[in-house]
């Protein structure tokens, strides 16, 4: 089945204890994203990733880093998480069309709190 | 740059109402536009999408129509049922440059179907 999976699905955590969200897609995709949903600001982008060690900062990347050493997986790392990190975490993937992006699939999301 | 604004909920109809969910967008060049509805504690799916001016894009009875001319590609159902209730996100892809295409989504609009 093609998807995007992300874990943990639900996280709580103390402020400045690193942490990393895992994101995979078996769908192939060239892109990935990184995206976090707020109340009232809807999905903001993270970063993401054209192709394999590409990767390029989207609108809200600080306090954030990601890597992408192989195609599949695009991993999200929280070096010293702070109590405005805390919120919904989507990763999303999408092949390359012709001059345009296909859609983009998304993973369930990933909840996470920083106390 | 690129933008998309769509109308801001929540919106609460009867079932089997006329539903409209305005999105305009901004964008420099040829952009490709998507519908996303978000289920409860669910990630984005793909509802329908257009890739250039005039086409329309239409699934499970919504539709929307590339409009180049007023910038906009409302969403548009003729009947919900109480099944439709979500979160509606409108969003484009455009190729920037060097770093390629990018997504921007607007910040969802909540829609609740009463029976």
């Amino acid at each position: 089945e093609a998807q995007v999976t992300q874990n943990p699905r639900y996280l709580i955590t103390v402020t400045g204890k690193k942490l990393t969200v895992t994101c995979s897609q078996n769908m192939n995709h060239e892109y990935m994203s990184w995206y976090r949903q707020d109340p009232g600001l809807g999905l903001r982008q993270i970063y993401y990733s054209m192709n394999v060690e590409v990767t390029d900062k989207g609108d809200v990347p600080e306090g954030y880093k990601v890597s992408r050493k192989e195609k599949r997986n695009f991993p999200l790392i929280l070096e010293s998480p702070s109590p405005n990190q805390t919120s919904l975490y989507f990763c999303a993937s999408s092949l390359l069309g012709r001059g345009s992006f296909e859609e983009q699939y998304f993973g369930p999301g990933t909840r996470l709190t920083v106390t | 740059g690129n933008s998309v604004t769509q109308m801001e909920g929540p919106v609460t109809l009867s079932e089997e109402a006329f539903l409209t969910i305005n999105c305009t967008y901004t964008a420099t060049g040829y952009p490709s536009l998507f519908w996303y509805v978000q289920y409860p504690g669910e990630g984005l799916q793909l509802l329908l999408k257009a890739t250039k001016a005039d086409d329309k894009g239409s699934n499970k009875g919504f539709e929307a129509t590339y409009r180049k001319e007023t910038t906009s590609f409302h969403l548009e159902k003729g009947s919900v049922q109480v099944s439709d209730s979500a979160v509606y996100f409108c969003a484009l892809s455009e190729v920037e440059g060097r770093t390629g295409n990018q997504f921007y989504f607007g910040t969802g609009t909540s829609l609740t179907v009463i029976p």
